[in-house]
């Protein structure tokens, strides 16, 4: 598998809070991604990074923001999280050249 | 904008049988990549297999296998021998910029 840890594995928490989901990559690929998955919209890209400091933004980026300080980590922020960001979570990584390798998710749950 | 659709949410397979599950998508782009990722109950997101679209033969990964019609704008993939460990929801993807875009996939179900 390629070398990808997403923390937290789950989380919950309340509206209006702050969150950040941190995803951490071993294999020194340039491209980070963000997505979310829902029922019946399979998954789509949040924000995406392709270098440090260098990301813009996908397609339901609303609500989220996202830093690149180090080459091996990509932060998702959910400033002030509402129950429509309940959703799975999920980061991938890519040389640009060859397929996206994911993490393993995040539920998150927003009460 | 690119669009990637999966018109069956739901297929069924008995094991050892043969399924095929269909994908059409949307571009004005003539290079781009195609993609099968599986998604099994542990969550985890599998690429299955990739096709290119200036290759014109159709990808082969063991049992999957693709039917590309470029000009149609189809990506269907087949799984051979279904086994029990194929059940999954699967997605089918598009990229040209770096960037994937998924259709809302189809759950398989195999049935011994």
């Amino acid at each position: 598998d390629a070398g990808i840890t997403q923390s937290p594995r789950h989380k919950v928490t309340e509206t209006g809070t702050p969150v950040t989901l941190r995803c951490h990559q071993t294999e020194n690929h340039r491209y980070m991604y963000w997505y979310r998955q829902d029922p019946g919209h399979g998954l789509r890209l949040i924000h995406y990074s392709y270098g440090v400091k260098d990301t813009d933004k996908g397609e339901v980026s609303d609500g989220y923001s996202v830093s690149r300080s180090k080459t091996e980590d990509f932060l998702l922020t959910l400033e002030s999280a509402t129950s429509s960001q309940t959703s799975v979570y999920f980061c991938a990584i890519s040389r640009g050249d060859q397929p996206q390798h994911f993490g393993d998710g995040t539920r998150l749950s927003i009460l | 904008a690119q669009t990637v659709t999966q018109s069956q949410p739901e297929m069924s397979v008995q094991e050892a049988e043969t399924v095929t599950l269909s994908c059409t998508y949307d571009t004005s782009e003539s290079d781009y990549y195609l993609f099968w990722y599986k998604q099994p109950p542990s969550r985890q997101m599998i690429l299955v297999i990739r096709q290119e679209a200036y290759k014109q033969q159709n990808a082969t990964e063991n049992r999957f296998s693709v039917n590309f019609q470029k000009a149609a704008k189809s990506f269907s993939l087949k799984i051979s021998d279904s086994q029990l460990g194929d059940a999954a929801m699967y997605f089918c993807a598009y990229n040209n910029t770096d960037k994937l875009i998924f259709g809302t996939g189809t759950r398989l179900q195999v049935f011994p």
